[in-house]
């Protein structure tokens, strides 16, 4: 299996500019998370979807964020507009109903915002 | 609410020593507990998981962990250091049979000496 795929890598942009983060999940797992994960406040849950539905986006951080999952192989989280503290990695991860929670995670997007 | 505190945010010993990295969760549930690992620009892997049965799990790498309960404590151990084993470790919790949110600590990162 691939794996969770995330896309780009590596993102520069500069304040006020619209930034959108992809995400692929691994196939037949029914659950997707995105996190933020900074020196200051470590790893964080911004939202989790299951079956492409949103379950919890307390932890997204100001109505700046968005995630959308339009269908099992695909969710987006963007932010608009972005600011210098937006700075950080941004991690999607996915797990199936049957693994316990344990969730499988992307290599990441490094998002600079200048 | 759950929390998890890692005691240590560095942990530095010598190769071929023992490696013991502290948690201690709180959950107002039956927890199920995670360590994972994550090497430089790259997502979390999962070494081991306790969910339920046998409170001594086993993971990869020669990796092992005990739940205590009465402490509510998921200590991560390994006998022996090795070089490669240099990297930063999280220890998660969620909230069991039915949740999926899941709750990382801040993470102590491992340094190994020649």
């Amino acid at each position: 299996d691939a794996g969770v795929i995330q896309s780009p890598r590596h993102e520069v942009t500069e304040m006020g500019q619209e930034v959108t983060l992809r995400c692929k999940p691994i196939s037949g797992h029914d659950y997707l998370f995105w996190y933020r994960q900074t020196m200051m406040r470590g790893l964080e849950l911004l939202i989790y979807f299951n079956n492409n539905v949103p379950i919890d986006d307390s932890g997204m951080p100001e109505d700046r964020f968005s995630a959308k999952m339009p269908n099992a192989s695909f969710s987006t989280l963007k932010i608009q507009p972005s600011e210098p503290r937006d700075s950080a990695v941004y991690f999607c991860a996915s797990t199936p109903r049957t693994r316990n929670n344990e969730q499988f995670f992307g290599p990441g997007t490094r998002l600079t915002v200048l | 609410a759950q929390s998890v505190t890692q005691l240590g945010s560095h942990v530095s010993v010598s190769e071929g020593a023992l490696v013991l990295l502290r948690c201690n969760y709180s959950s107002s549930v039956p927890p199920y507990l995670f360590w994972y690992v994550q090497y430089p620009n790259q997502g979390l892997q999962l070494l081991l998981k306790y969910t339920t049965g046998a409170t001594l799990v086993k993971g990869i790498n020669g990796f092992e962990a005990e739940f205590k309960k009465s402490e509510t404590s998921f200590h991560l151990t390994k006998p022996s250091a090795h070089m490669s084993d240099a990297a930063e470790y999280f220890c998660a919790v969620s909230e069991g049979a039915g949740g999926f949110k899941t709750i990382f600590g801040a993470g102590t990162r491992l340094f190994v000496k020649a």
